[in-house]
This record gives C-alpha cells, sequence and structure tokens, in this order.
C-alpha cells in the first residue's frame, strides 16, 4: 500500500502567520491528493482534492500544490479558527491518510 | 442538505462481530456518481479505510481487512452496513460513515459524525 508521511508532526504558529504543511507518498500518485481539517471532537472536513482544488466553501487562504510523490499545504494567513489537526489522503489506490500535522497557538 | 448517521453498540467483546448501520437523508443512497463509506479513527492507527459500496453493491475493501470485513446496501432503507468479525482490542475506534466519489475516495462531500466503539470484555 501507499504510504503517506507529513511534516511536521506538529507546530506553533500565531494568528497571522503563513503556515505550510508537507506530505510526502512512498510513490507517485500524481495529484490524487486530498487535505483534510479536523478539530476535536468532530469529522474530518474535506479542504482541497485533486491536490490543489480548494473545496467550494473553502476560504481562499488555503491552497495546496504538488504532484508527484510531494504535496503541500498553505495557509496564507492563519485565523483562530484554523489551530485544528491536518491530514492528507491518497486516492490513487487503496485509500491511505498520513498521520497528521497539528497546529496549535503559540 | 445531505446528513449520515451512524448508529450500532458501543460495546462488543472480543472476537465478536461488529455491527454498524448508517442512515443516509437528504438525498438518494442511489445517486451516482457517489459511494458509500467507512473510516475508522483510533489513537493508536490514525485515520483508516475501512471499504466503501455503490448502491448497485459494488464493494471495494482495505485489503488488511479484507476477510474480517464486509459492506452492504439497502436502497429500500436508504442505509448502508459495515460488519465487521473476530474483533480485537485493536479496532476500537471512531467510526465514521462518508459519502465520495470514485472508488478511492476521491472526494469526500460528507461524514457522518462518528460512533465510539470499544472492543472488550
Amino acid at each position: 500500500d501507499i504510504q503517506l508521511t507529513q511534516s511536521p508532526s506538529s507546530l506553533s504558529a500565531s494568528v497571522g502567520d503563513r503556515v505550510t504543511l508537507t506530505c510526502r507518498a512512498s510513490q507517485n500518485i500524481a495529484t490524487y491528493l486530498n487535505w483534510y481539517q479536523q478539530k476535536p471532537g468532530k469529522a474530518p472536513n474535506l479542504l482541497i482534492h485533486a491536490a490543489s482544488r480548494l473545496r467550494s466553501g473553502v476560504p481562499s487562504r488555503f491552497s495546496g500544490s504538488g504532484s508527484g510523490t510531494d504535496f503541500t499545504l498553505t495557509i496564507s494567513s492563519l485565523q483562530p479558527e484554523d489551530f485544528a489537526s491536518y491530514y492528507c489522503q491518497q486516492s490513487y489506490d487503496s485509500p491511505t491518510f498520513g498521520p497528521g500535522t497539528e497546529v496549535d497557538i503559540k | 442538505q445531505l446528513q449520515l448517521q451512524e448508529s450500532g453498540p458501543g460495546l462488543v467483546k472480543p472476537s465478536e462481530t461488529l455491527s454498524l448501520t448508517c442512515s443516509v437523508s437528504g438525498d438518494s443512497i442511489r445517486s451516482s456518481p457517489f459511494y458509500w463509506g467507512w473510516v475508522r479513527q483510533s489513537p493508536g492507527k490514525g485515520l483508516e479505510w475501512i471499504g466503501n459500496v455503490f448502491w448497485s453493491g459494488t464493494t471495494f475493501y482495505n485489503p488488511s481487512l479484507e476477510g474480517r470485513v464486509s459492506i452492504s446496501v439497502d436502497t429500500s432503507k436508504n442505509q448502508f452496513s459495515l460488519r465487521m468479525t473476530s474483533v480485537a482490542a485493536a479496532d476500537t475506534a471512531v467510526y465514521y460513515c462518508v459519502r465520495h466519489e470514485g472508488q478511492w475516495m476521491v472526494e469526500v462531500d460528507y461524514w457522518g459524525q462518528g460512533v465510539l466503539v470499544t472492543v472488550s470484555s
């Protein structure tokens, strides 16, 4: 199966910061990569699919890029409601998720 | 607005069978091109795809769980169900039902609220 790694595993940031999260796949997955946000006690929420397509209703401060094995999720200006965990998921083959990145308040 | 609601026992004994149902409201489970699936989340293993079903009955399963898992659909009740046999403590998790496009979860647009299932004697 395709393994996903995420870095960093956690980070502390301030409101207004630009934040970049990374997801790496163990093999080429083209752009079959999704990003989710999850808050405590809630189900994950899709932010970006196909590596860079913003889901309808998701703020434009979120953006995704990458193809092949290396992908990034960028939050251009961190807002209070963005403190959460973020997961990547590949949809190239039998789906797998990354271990997540926790973004907390500095 | 589509809603997904999981239901089933919150406690299952080791070696027994876990059974969960997801009730779909706000749209027909026959809607194309959507698949209906199950994802679980545990502290030890993170998020894990279990499998999915199309309204016609076609299923796809996580290879690591295949043999213990079956997913079925009941279009008359607008529901789909998960059955997992021979459960162990490692199967303790929050189980979510989801709707998505593509057999490999290309775009998951709806999640249920999740149900905690604990495997313990």
